[in-house]
């Protein structure tokens, strides 16, 4: 079946430092969404990617989707202490027929 | 624009006991979808609506969990008999369309503990 798998599955960095996150899927999706959730909180969308080899920027934030369309990436520059929280990559997994969560990953800022 | 709203925002059982979560989608949002989030983990689709059709139920425990959006908008998600397992954060979100590419928007959720 269809697996998503999020690195790392946890990142501690200092204010200031750079953060990246990976989403990898074993089979090629027609887009990908990323979700932010902070301690306590519910998920929030960020940002939806649809083409091949497509990169999109919010500020700090810089979204890529591969160019085999299989695998994205998230990357903060200079993180604050309110990039903390989890990012969850998410997507139409199973050719569409099912909308599933990556696992995660949880950025930790320490100021 | 209120956002999805769900109660109860807790809830304490025992196990082999019954309970519904309630969700309010935002207005105009076609699509409703119920998750389990356990922690530490994503969130697990469980069902998902568009309208008052059922899309995707594939991964609904059908035996002890059961969910319906009578007239398209409210929604409810029952679980009987509750099982420690089901021990988790059940989110409610709801999204403009029918396409699983649009954006989602989240309710606070309701954090379920089963003893």
């Amino acid at each position: 079946g269809q697996q998503v798998m999020q690195i790392p599955q946890y990142q501690h960095v200092q204010e200031g430092e750079d953060f990246t996150t990976y989403c990898n899927s074993s089979t090629t999706l027609s887009n990908i969404q990323w979700y932010k959730q902070r301690p306590g909180g519910h998920p929030v969308f960020l940002i939806q990617l649809v083409k091949s080899g497509e990169v999109k920027k919010q500020k700090r934030l810089t979204f890529q989707f591969g160019e085999a369309k299989k695998n994205s990436s998230l990357h903060i520059t200079a993180t604050q202490t309110t990039d903390v929280g989890t990012y969850f990559c998410a997507g139409p997994w199973n050719y569409g027929q099912n909308f599933v969560f990556g696992p995660g990953t949880r950025l930790s800022v320490l100021p | 624009e209120a956002g999805v709203a769900q109660s109860p925002r807790y809830k304490i059982i025992e196990k082999r006991q019954s309970v519904a979560f309630w969700c309010n989608p935002i207005s105009g949002h076609a699509t409703l979808y119920w998750y389990q989030q356990i922690l530490g983990q994503g969130p697990k689709l469980l069902i998902q609506f568009q309208n008052n059709g059922v899309v995707d139920d594939s991964q609904l425990p059908k035996d002890r969990f059961s969910a319906e959006r009578l007239k398209g908008v409210d929604s409810t998600l029952k679980i009987q008999p509750a099982k420690l397992e089901d021990s988790a954060v059940y989110l409610c979100a709801s999204s403009h369309s029918g396409r699983v590419s649009n954006e989602q928007f989240f309710g606070p959720g309701t954090r379920l503990t089963v003893l």
